[in-house]
């Protein structure tokens, strides 16, 4: 299958930084989603955005996706340790049999030191 | 307190054994999926069903088996024919349809030796 790419891979910054992980995707999409993981757990969704909207904000996260691009971007803002965790994003390819299957990136995993 | 549950967390099983992973949603959620996740790896998808009695295979589905008899259980065989199992499987529900979230289990951490 094709999986999205995301990077960084690792990023570790301090509380109270902004953290920003960028996601790329290879076919058109009906909508992508960032899901977040903590070490040895489910995943928990934050946020969907559709592929006819360029910007959506949730609380501190705040998620952009560029369809030209096919790309997407996770920023979260004024970060807490407790955002420590893998990010992944995940895509609904638009169109054929695809009808509600996510495809997953690799993850990007943040560290916020206190 | 609705959710998804999956048990046992972690499982052990010999090579050339079959085992069930349980997965139970009282969301009331219509589809249901079966991801394996390896070590720093993103999820895969092995198996997914939109409706009760019917399900198709995902990206991965060689050397698993599943079943969906009732709306709310989605059970996943890991067969003797997977050749690498040992993996974190996570079980996921969500309405159905392309714009909604998916509802993670906890997950269930199998080891074959």
């Amino acid at each position: 299958s094709q999986q999205g790419e995301e990077d960084p891979q690792a990023l570790s910054i301090q509380e109270g930084e902004n953290a920003t992980m960028n996601c790329s995707y290879k076919t058109s999409i009906n909508n992508l989603q960032w899901y977040r993981q903590n070490s040895g757990r489910g995943l928990v969704h934050l946020i969907l955005i559709r592929s006819n909207e360029r910007e959506k904000h949730s609380g501190r996260l705040r998620v952009t996706l560029d369809t030209s691009k096919k790309s997407s971007s996770l920023l979260i803002t004024a970060s807490r340790a407790a955002d420590t965790a893998s990010y992944f994003c995940a895509n609904v390819r638009a169109g054929g049999t695809s009808y509600g299957k996510l495809t997953f990136g690799q993850g990007t995993i943040l560290t916020v030191h206190p | 307190d609705g959710g998804i549950t999956q048990s046992p967390k972690y499982l052990f099983r010999k090579e050339g054994q079959n085992v069930t992973l349980s997965c139970e949603q009282n969301l009331n959620h219509d589809a249901m999926y079966w991801y394996r996740q390896d070590p720093g790896q993103g999820l895969r998808l092995i198996y997914y069903s939109q409706i009760v009695n019917d399900f198709q295979k995902g990206d991965i589905a060689e050397g698993y088996s599943v079943s969906r008899e009732k709306k709310e259980s989605f059970p996943l065989t890991v067969t003797s024919a997977q050749k690498n199992p040992t993996a974190f499987y996570l079980c996921a529900s969500s309405e159905q349809g392309s714009y909604y979230e998916q509802y993670f289990g906890p997950g269930t951490r199998l080891t074959v030796t």
